[in-house]
């Protein structure tokens, strides 16, 4: 089944925690984004990935950091999480730039 | 600056009845656009996209869009809402980033 799939689905932890969020694709997509979603704001994008190795900022990206090593995975890296990173995180995968873009089920993260 | 406006943060209508939902745009070149649905705690789903060509175009679960260049709109329909409908509706614009809009939350009562 042709799915992106984020883990872990809900995190609660502590201001200066370094944490990681997984983001995999099995669709041999090209380009691969992170958003955060926030009420009365809808999603924002992090950061974005057109192809391995070629990362960019999108509009949010403070705070935050990526990598893409494989094409499958695009994890999200918060080094010194903040509360204000008090989010729910969706990652996206897609056949390339102005192709719809699939997204996986979110993570809640709560930064304490 | 490309960005996507959603004048309504929530609608509610009668299941039924017909449903618009508003969307304008701001982008300088051919947007490619899309309407995305998103039900409570799950991720968010294409309902249907526009690239180019016909401008009405038709999506999955009977929506449909109309993209209106002079009116840098494109705009969501269903002509009979069902009470699964209700859901968080969402705007974007693909221009290299994505842009969605702060989307419209749809109730729908019986």
């Amino acid at each position: 089944e042709a799915q992106v799939t984020q883990n872990p689905r809900y995190l609660i932890t502590v201001t200066g925690k370094k944490l990681t969020v997984t983001c995999s694709q099995n669709m041999n997509h090209e380009y691969m984004s992170w958003y955060r979603q926030d009420p009365g704001l809808g999603l924002r994008q992090i950061y974005y990935s057109m192809n391995v190795e070629v990362t960019d900022k999108g509009d949010v990206p403070e705070g935050y950091k990526v990598s893409r090593k494989e094409k499958r995975n695009f994890p999200l890296i918060l080094e010194s999480p903040s509360p204000n990173q008090t989010s729910l995180y969706f990652c996206a995968s897609s056949l390339g730039v102005y192709q719809p873009q699939h997204f996986g089920d979110g993570t809640r993260l709560s930064i304490l | 600056a490309q960005s996507v406006t959603q004048p309504d943060i929530h609608i509610t209508v009668s299941e039924g009845a017909s449903l618009e939902l508003r969307c304008n745009y701001s982008y300088g070149a051919t947007p490619y656009l899309f309407w995305y649905v998103q039900s409570p705690g799950q991720g968010l789903q294409l309902l249907l996209k526009y690239f180019s060509g016909d401008t009405l175009v038709q999506g999955i679960k009977g929506f449909e869009a109309e993209f209106k260049r002079s009116q840098s709109s494109f705009n969501l329909r269903k002509p009979s809402v069902h009470w699964s409908d209700a859901a968080e509706y969402f705007c974007a614009v693909d221009g290299n980033q994505f842009y969605f809009g702060t989307g419209t939350s749809l109730t729908v009562i019986p």
